[in-house]
């Protein structure tokens, strides 16, 4: 069974600039979620993609978009990158939606550095 | 009312001690309470979960006590050992909703001396 797998691992952009980071979910999981984690910080939620569609998003501003594919593999988008976006960038997947679900698998993340 | 505060922010435990970790939230809407293992340069990895009614729940070395009336949970490893080093985050969501987002602690880093 694979786990969760990121890419690229590390990425260097200047402010402005825009970013596109994937992430494949385990296999047989439909929900892939999305957090930042800022250094010395717990990680927090961007949104989530269940089936396709966004389910659930959190305080972060509309630059932040995603897409979720059939494969239910994942993308994170970040537009006209700030110096605050710089962070580590975890996916998590889970089996599905409910608590019964709810048990969430982490990528080893993207580091994402905004100069 | 969103948040999870987690204590303390360092801990340092001899080899073979007991390392505790505490958390306490304020949404009553959270029925799910997972703990994360973090290594550097690593994603955290789910160690062990709790649902609020049960008030203990141990897996090998490591235990979760849940105290529902005072919202507060915490754990327990038990024979602490230099490998256990790491950065402990204590999670919750209300898993019963579609979204089940999880709200993160602020992290314990965690040394275990030899």
């Amino acid at each position: 069974e694979t786990g969760v797998t990121q890419s690229p691992t590390h990425l260097i952009k200047t402010r402005g600039q825009q970013v596109t980071l994937r992430c494949s979910s385990q296999s047989g999981h439909n929900t892939v979620s999305w957090y930042q984690q800022a250094l010395g910080q717990g990680p927090q939620f961007i949104f989530q993609y269940y089936r396709e569609e966004e389910n659930g998003r959190g305080n972060f501003p509309p630059r932040f978009s995603g897409l979720q594919f059939p494969n239910y593999s994942s993308e994170l988008n970040v537009n006209a990158l700030e110096l605050d976006d710089s962070a580590l960038y975890l996916c998590a997947s889970s089996p599905g939606t409910g608590w019964r679900d709810n048990e969430q698998f982490f990528g080893p993340g993207t580091r994402l550095t905004v100069l | 009312q969103q948040q999870v505060k987690q204590s303390p922010q360092s801990l340092i435990v001899q080899k073979g001690g007991i390392s505790i970790i505490n958390c306490a939230y304020e949404n009553t809407a959270f029925d799910y309470f997972p703990w994360y293992q973090q290594f550097p340069g690593k994603g955290p990895a789910l160690l062990i979960a709790i649902r609020p009614d049960v008030s203990e729940k141990k897996e090998g070395r490591f235990t979760i006590s849940f105290n529902k009336s005072a919202k507060q949970f915490s754990l327990h490893i038990m024979d602490s050992q230099p490998g256990d080093s790491a950065t402990y985050f204590c999670a919750a969501s209300t898993g019963s909703s579609n979204t089940g987002k999880l709200i993160f602690g602020q992290g314990t880093t965690l040394q275990v001396k030899p």
